[in-house]
């Protein structure tokens, strides 16, 4: 089974507005961190959020917050006020336990803002 | 957070040869590692490079073709040896920062295109 599911693999938002994007995981290690990354054109993978098992607020970095649901094995990014600057891949991403080998990623969603 | 260079930012090689990428951080880490990215696809941990002995590799990656060297915390090299085509993909160097495992980094990446 994937551990990490990411249904959406295009997506387009009107700049200003806010959209979500989808990931969902499969572990049954009680313990296991989240992780979103953006990575536009030029390769490179920048780190957004962090989301831990056992946090009990939804993370929240700037305009990004991720929204936890443990019992539907959620973890969706939300980007608020979108800017042509967030088009990019975005990947889900979650570590087990701790387990720095088992970091696995979802098959990422590319995200068009429109002016 | 941890700053990450990667060194060289993006080759074309021919098939046969090989190509030693090199990775920075500019402070001391317990965790590297190194990714790969083939065309489309998401990430692929190759291996996690250890500190002063062998790197621990992931199925499907050997020493022989990838190998790996750590000789201090803030420096790794990933070499692709005997290159073919299908190891054209981004290589990326990746490091958890000392005192933090709730953040993982990802370096800008090495864009490889072998002939």
């Amino acid at each position: 089974a994937q551990k990490i599911t990411q249904t959406q693999p295009g997506m387009f938002v009107q700049e200003k507005e806010a959209v979500t994007l989808d990931c969902t995981y499969d572990t049954s290690d009680p313990s296991y961190g989240l992780f979103w990354y953006k990575q536009p054109s030029s390769g490179e993978m920048i780190f957004l959020i962090y989301q831990g098992s056992y946090d009990q607020q939804n993370a929240t970095e700037g305009r990004y917050s991720l929204n936890f649901q443990k019992a539907r094995k959620s973890a969706n990014l939300v980007i608020s006020a979108s800017q042509l600057g967030d088009s990019a891949m975005y990947f889900c991403a979650m570590r087990e336990g701790g387990n720095f080998n088992k970091f696995y990623f979802g098959s990422g969603t590319k995200l068009n803002v429109k002016p | 957070s941890a700053v990450i260079s990667q060194k060289p930012s993006r080759d074309i090689c021919q098939r046969g040869t090989s190509l030693t990428i090199q990775c920075q951080v500019d402070s001391q880490v317990t965790m590297m590692f190194w990714y790969r990215q083939q065309p489309g696809q998401s990430l692929t941990l190759i291996a996690t490079a250890n500190q002063g002995s062998e790197a621990t590799y992931e199925s499907g990656f050997v020493i022989d073709k990838f190998p790996i060297s750590r000789p201090n915390l803030t420096f790794s090299t990933l070499t692709v040896s005997n290159m073919s085509p299908e190891d054209s993909s981004i290589y990326l160097c990746s490091v958890v920062a000392s005192g933090s495992s709730n953040e993982q980094f990802f370096g800008p990446g090495t864009r490889l295109t072998v002939l």
